[in-house]
């Protein structure tokens, strides 16, 4: 299976929003409500930041987003901070396939 | 909380196996959860491995399943990862995660193995 495509980097400054795309098909992203969202700061494991396209587990700020259309999700940043800087990874459950990430999003703060 | 340690060699030779444990913090394994196998070559992004549920059952990677054996050893309260014929590619960061409901809420660290003679 190949792997969800993302947009290399997205930036944005102090307070604004950013918003990161997560490109799959019919047979993972478009087929399941089940993308999930992970924040990776360098040297760090990801961190669940989304899961079930929009919903958002205990503790991770209302400024994450989350939406889906289609075969393409999008995560949202809003009022960006500076501990925002991070590689987002997009992942989408894949059936038989198992998951698939994605190619992975660096997120500067200008 | 759930807690994770990842565990095993840090080196392994090209055409060897790579052998890693799981430890998940006591109480925290419950019957129906599932736990899973990630890795991230250096500066690369993240590739699932696989999964083994509470009672033994895997689904695997396409892309790796003929060299991946999961298993779980509840009296230990762990799960474990093999894969063998490895080569450089293999290079990783290795981590094991719980599978939430269709999504991994808890990592561990995180361990690095190297694919070198």
């Amino acid at each position: 299976q190949s792997a969800l495509t993302q947009p290399p980097s997205a930036s944005g400054s102090p307070g604004q929003s950013v918003a990161i795309s997560c490109t799959g098909t019919s047979s993972d992203v478009g087929g399941y409500n089940y993308v999930s969202w992970y924040q990776q700061h360098p040297g760090k494991a990801p961190k669940l930041m989304i899961y079930e396209v929009n919903k958002r587990p205990s503790g991770v700020p209302d400024r994450f987003s989350g939406s889906k259309s289609g075969n393409t999700a999008s995560l949202t940043v809003s009022g960006l901070q500076a501990e925002d800087e991070a590689d987002y990874y997009c992942s989408s459950f894949a059936g038989s396939n198992g998951y698939v990430f994605g190619t992975g999003t660096k997120v500067t703060v200008l | 909380q759930v807690q994770l340690q990842e565990s095993g060699p840090g080196l392994v030779k090209p055409s060897g196996t790579v052998s890693l444990t799981c430890a998940v913090s006591s109480g925290s394994f419950r019957s129906g959860g599932w736990w899973s196998w990630v890795r991230q070559p250096p500066g690369k992004g993240l590739e699932w491995i696989g999964e083994v549920s509470y009672s033994g059952s895997t689904n695997r990677n396409p892309s790796l399943k003929s060299r991946v054996t999961i298993s779980i050893d509840k009296s230990k309260n762990h799960f474990s990862l093999q894969l063998t014929s490895v080569t450089a590619a293999d290079t990783a960061v290795y981590y094991c995660a719980r599978q939430g409901y269709y999504t991994s809420d808890y990592w561990g660290q995180g361990t690095l193995v190297t694919v070198s003679s």
